[in-house]
């Protein structure tokens, strides 16, 4: 049963601390999304990663967050420092190419910021 | 004002209810559309796709996009209490560029 998972599920940290998420992609899928959810704003795109290579971050505070993908088995987004106002459940979800239909969500990371 | 919107709810319904839910979009180059169900501290999992216009029937479930209002829809036959989910319509203009999500509908169906 191919799945994305993300690590770790819950965070609780204290402003200015560092966070580091992680997430696997489906084996076989070159296309990795990083999505942030909260209740004002929903299910917001921060950035995607298309065989490895960042497409667009644009929707990410560049002076706090970073995304990369090692490798094609792991993509991790950094928060440094961490503020109250990053509190929110981030999942990764991955996809074949441009294939909308496969795209496939992880659980996601439960972050709360003090 | 927003790509997509969604009305957040949340509705409530007995079982055995259809339920409509809705969603509109601003962007005519809309190709795209799909709903994700959302369970409480899940992550969305893809429900129904459709390319265009049209209607598509899945079991209790129709999807159906009318491009000319820029409306999407998806009904859900016979509710049952495990239905009970937020539901996310999403949307994007190409094959290679992401999804613009709704906030989605919160639904619960009571037994």
């Amino acid at each position: 049963d191919a799945r994305v998972t993300q690590t770790p599920r819950h965070k609780v940290t204290e402003m200015g601390q560092e966070v580091t998420m992680r997430c696997q992609p489906i084996l076989g899928h070159n296309t990795v999304f990083w999505y942030r959810q909260t209740m004002m704003q929903g299910l917001e795109l921060l950035a995607y990663f298309r065989n490895r290579a960042p497409l667009d971050d644009s929707g990410m505070p560049k002076d706090r967050f970073s995304a990369e993908m090692p490798d094609a088995t792991l993509a991790t987004l950094k928060i440094q420092p961490s503020e109250p106002r990053d509190s929110a459940v981030y999942f990764c979800a991955s996809a074949l190419g441009g294939q909308q239909e496969t795209q496939y969500f992880g659980p996601g990371t439960r972050l709360l910021v003090l | 004002q927003k790509e997509v919107e969604q009305d957040p709810g949340p509705l409530s319904v007995p079982e055995g209810a259809i339920v409509s839910l809705n969603c509109t979009y601003s962007n005519s180059a809309f190709q795209y559309f799909m709903w994700y169900r959302q369970y409480s501290r899940k992550g969305p999992e893809l429900l129904m796709y459709t390319y265009s216009s049209g209607n598509k029937e899945d079991g209790r479930f129709t999807a159906q996009v009318d491009k000319s209002s820029k409306y999407i829809s998806l009904f859900i036959r016979d509710s049952q209490p495990s239905d009970s989910a937020t539901y996310l319509c999403a949307t994007s203009n190409s094959g290679n560029t992401p999804l613009v999500f709704g906030k989605g509908t919160r639904l619960s169906v009571i037994a």
